[in-house]
């Protein structure tokens, strides 16, 4: 148990609808982040909030849309998804943007585009 | 960022001490290198974090060479649940911004019996 918490663990969607991923974190931390990983690919970090303040990667399509509403919580929505988005999403927190702040990673949230 | 580089997996038996280890021949002055340990289906989970020389906890050790152009993962006497990928990250904080890893291949450990 690492006080990072993501709902639901097991997604399943067809393309037109539209979903979110929960990741709530215990821990007081200041930043939070998602990361995709698809099958055989390394970790792909989508996006950074520090202290609610995002910083994006351009490279994640509009069709993920994340909201950070506190420093304890943060979503990630989903909508039009295409079948290759099917993929294991992870939220993770840290306490600041510190060069030694570990990150402390969520179980995952297993998605599946049908 | 700087690129690491580490082998695709490696393969121990129980009892034995794996070292596993990853090159960063960019390594910035900033940086600090940090490992990762992801089980399949879980989110990754720190290990350990070191500058230079030499780091321990409960867990591992870290030896960094005193060009930090390499670092080596030291796993005592590891048992079947060390089963996992070990991720070497090397990282800084950008200037006014959250911490950003970035995750290569990994290490895909495997302990048999």
């Amino acid at each position: 148990e690492t006080g990072v918490t993501q709902t639901p663990r097991h997604l399943v969607m067809g393309m037109t609808n539209k979903k979110s991923l929960k990741c709530e974190q215990h821990l007081g931390h200041n930043a939070m982040y998602w990361y995709k990983q698809s099958a055989k690919k390394p970790l792909e970090l989508m996006f950074v909030y520090s202290l609610e303040e995002r910083v994006e990667n351009n490279s994640v399509p509009s069709r993920f849309s994340p909201e950070c509403p506190n420093s304890s919580h943060l979503f990630l929505h989903l909508h039009t998804l295409q079948p290759e988005d099917s993929a294991l999403y992870l939220c993770a927190s840290s306490q600041g943007g510190a060069v030694t702040d570990t990150q402390y990673f969520g179980p995952g949230t297993r998605l599946t585009v049908l | 960022l700087a690129k690491t580089t580490q082998p695709i997996s490696m393969d121990s038996y129980e009892g034995q001490e794996v070292n596993i280890t990853c090159s960063h021949n960019n390594i910035a002055t900033n940086d600090y290198i940090t490992w990762y340990q992801q089980f399949p289906s879980q989110g990754p989970r720190f290990i350990i974090q070191g500058y230079k020389t030499k780091v321990t906890n409960e867990v591992a050790s870290l030896f960094i060479p005193a060009d930090r152009k390499s670092s080596t993962l030291s796993l005592p006497r590891v048992s079947l649940s060390d089963t996992a990928v070990y991720y070497c990250l090397v990282g800084d904080l950008p200037s006014g911004s959250a911490r950003q890893l970035t995750f290569g291949s990994g290490t895909q450990l495997t302990v048999l019996p």
